[in-house]
């Protein structure tokens, strides 16, 4: 079965660190961008990053930019967010997403979603 | 950024109804545009993919439509399994973003 597993959430203080990993099974990794997607508690839902298949390509919306990284381990086929200086305005739900294919448009994305990982910042 | 204006934000329907939801860009995307069911405390799930497509293994009740800016997500007999919260999304260019969702209750 495809499948996405999130882990390393937790609590942590305003201006803390934190890395989420994501580990994929089933399905060839290195060959599809990977996304990580955030939910409030009671909010909406929001594209953090991305990152392409063979992670020379990463993006971030500009609410993280700077703080966050992306990163892939094609070998491990694990995706891993590094969050620093988080802010109280960074706890929500965060959502590991398969994207398209890395190589060449499929005409699908968002597919498969991981069953997130909450990250609470909070003194 | 494309904004994506989803309506209604809530809705109350019954079983057997027939429910349609809208979303508008406010630019064109093509049909590069999801449709997501989200129950409460689990991830989102697609169920509509590039505007019109159904996802394997989603109940043929659920469809989809448009191109351009204005786009339509129909549940043509509303189950009671279906309540949840609904959302469009862009992938058109960065950033993708989300329509606020509909709440859909009996």
């Amino acid at each position: 079965e495809v499948q996405l597993v999130e882990s390393g959430g937790g609590l942590v203080q305003p201006g803390g660190s934190l890395r989420l990993s994501c580990v994929a099974s089933a399905f060839t990794f290195s060959s599809y961008w990977m996304h990580w997607v955030r939910q409030a508690p009671g909010k909406g839902l929001e594209c953090v990053s991305r990152i392409n298949g063979d992670g020379g390509s990463t993006t971030y919306a500009d609410s993280v930019k700077g703080r966050f990284t992306i990163s892939r381990d094609n070998a491990k086929n694990t995706l891993y967010l590094q969050m620093n200086s988080l802010r109280a305005e960074d706890t929500a739900v965060y959502y590991c997403v398969r994207g398209g294919l890395s190589g060449g448009w499929n005409g699908k994305a968002f597919d498969i979603w991981g069953q997130g990982t909450m990250v609470t910042v909070s003194s | 950024d494309i904004q994506m204006t989803q309506s209604p934000s809530s809705l109350s329907a019954s079983v057997g109804d027939r429910v349609t939801i809208t979303c508008q860009a406010s630019q064109d995307i093509s049909n590069y545009l999801n449709w997501y069911q989200q129950k409460p405390r689990m991830a989102p799930k697609l169920l509509i993919y590039s505007a019109s497509n159904l996802e394997t293994g989603v109940p043929s009740r659920f469809s989809g439509s448009g191109s351009g800016t204005d786009f339509t997500f129909t549940i043509s007999s509303l189950q009671p399994e279906d309540i949840a919260t609904y959302y469009c999304q862009h992938f058109h260019n960065l950033p993708y973003t989300f329509g606020q969702g509909t709440k859909l209750e009996i």
